[in-house]
């Protein structure tokens, strides 16, 4: 069955370090991939959006890898920050035969804190 | 400028009671979709709507209808409401795309509690 997975429930890093989240999925070749952030009750805000034929991509402080061979995406945030304390999701359109359509898929999203 | 406006924000009800929940978008995208989040299970699709007049299932549709009879509103109905219902639902919208799913606006969600 097609899966996606987001390796850690949780990710402590101190300030300024690069926190790297990954996201892995299974059976499946989507045609992009998406990331959002969501803080405590609120909804998921996206981020970025990178398409499988894109190898990376960047904003400010933000960097997404796709690699369809491994089918795992990273999401980089560089020199982070306390304010990027957040829950990171991503998600991906899966075929889903039930509802004969693509449908955007979410991993469950790994908690990240930036310790000062 | 709006964006995506959930209706109510918080809502408690008993176990057979009914209600809606309403969401509106003012960015004119076509595609809607409803969304459950639950501890430890992620978001989940319960319905989305391609465009005015038109809806589809997704991942959870059980115990669950929409309609979407206007462009900027998309509504949730519970029609018996059950405890495993207690979520937080998210609304969500986005303009149209290849494989006809962009970037999602999400709106600011409403908790719903089942007794």
């Amino acid at each position: 069955s097609q899966k996606i997975e987001q390796n850690s429930e949780a990710l402590n890093i101190q300030e300024g370090k690069t926190a790297t989240l990954t996201c892995n999925y299974t059976n499946y070749s989507p045609a992009y991939l998406q990331w959002y952030r969501q803080d405590p009750g609120r909804g998921p805000v996206f981020l970025l959006l990178i398409r499988e034929n894109e190898k990376e991509k960047r904003k400010e402080r933000l960097k997404v890898t796709f690699d369809t061979t491994l089918k795992q995406s990273l999401f980089h945030i560089t020199a982070s920050q306390p304010a990027d304390s957040a829950t990171y999701l991503c998600a991906l359109d899966m075929w889903r035969s039930g509802a004969g359509s693509y449908q955007l898929t979410f991993g469950k999203g790994t908690k990240l804190s930036v310790i000062p | 400028n709006a964006g995506v406006t959930q209706t109510p924000k918080f809502r408690v009800l008993k176990t057979g009671q009914s209600m809606t929940l309403l969401c509106a978008q003012d960015m004119n995208h076509e595609y809607m979709y409803w969304y459950r989040q639950d501890p430890g299970m992620g978001l989940r699709l319960i319905h989305y709507s391609v465009g005015e007049g038109t809806t589809a299932k997704g991942e959870v549709p059980d115990g669950y209808n929409v309609s979407r009879l206007k462009k900027q509103n998309f509504l949730l109905g519970l029609e018996s409401a059950a405890p495993s219902q207690t979520s937080v639902y998210f609304c969500a919208s986005s303009y149209l795309s290849d494989r006809g799913h962009g970037e999602q606006y999400f709106g600011p969600g409403t908790r719903l509690t089942v007794t």
